[in-house]
């Protein structure tokens, strides 16, 4: 039971470069989100998918792209990556909504990016 | 906005202790809250979810208590453990969004 599985786990990239992570869920969950955690600063949510199809815009979109592939798979795209965008970044998938609640939230293990 | 505060950053406490962890928030009109926890280099692992029409939950030693009149949430530890060593997080969804609001978290430290 792997849960939620994001690749790569560690990545360096030099500013300007572009890099995709990758997110799999397998407990056929309907919404699935990306944030990304600072310190001083706590979690905020980059982008999020309600379901197969869609996507939309939280609180840091800016300077990233998402898609998502199909029910499974939410990739986060750094077009352009630049030094602001080093951080640790979660990819996260419940089977309901998270404003309705009543369903635990799953996140996954991490991405480390550093942009140098 | 509504905005999600823990008080202290960090707690220390000898092994035994019942302890309480404290989240507040600004905007009462909330639809769940959530409690999880964040171990060092992992991705976090939800504790416990309590609708906005209830007053606690409880899981093992783990007690979370709501009170949206005060804008207060506390975490209730019982008889802590040195594995119960992590950072512990709340989070609210943002009215009416899919957004969850974090706090900054609380570091527990609990020695042998």
């Amino acid at each position: 039971n792997a849960g939620v599985t994001q690749t790569p786990k560690f990545q360096v990239l030099k500013t300007g470069q572009s890099m995709t992570l990758q997110c799999a869920q397998d407990m056929n969950h309907n919404s699935m989100y990306w944030y990304r955690q600072d310190p001083g600063m706590g979690l905020r949510l980059i982008y999020y998918s309600a379901s197969e199809g869609t996507t939309d815009k939280g609180e840091v979109p800016n300077g990233y792209n998402v898609s998502r592939l199909n029910k499974r798979e939410f990739s986060l795209r750094l077009e352009s990556a630049a030094p602001s965008q080093t951080s640790v970044y979660f990819c996260a998938s419940t089977s309901g909504r998270v404003l309705t609640g009543g369903n635990t939230i799953y996140f996954g293990e991490g991405s480390w990016l550093t942009v140098v | 906005k509504q905005e999600v505060t823990q008080i202290p950053a960090a707690l220390s406490v000898p092994e035994g202790e019942n302890l309480v962890l404290n989240c507040s928030f600004t905007d009462s009109a909330i639809y769940n809250l959530q409690w999880f926890r964040q171990d060092p280099g992992k991705g976090l692992t939800s504790l416990l979810l309590i609708q906005s029409s209830q007053r606690e939950q409880t899981s093992g030693r783990l007690n979370a208590s709501l009170d949206k009149s005060s804008g207060r949430s506390t975490l209730y530890i019982a008889a802590s453990q040195p594995g119960d060593s992590a950072t512990y997080l709340c989070a609210i969804p943002q009215g009416g969004s899919e957004k969850l609001v974090f706090g900054k978290g609380t570091k527990l430290t609990v020695n042998p």
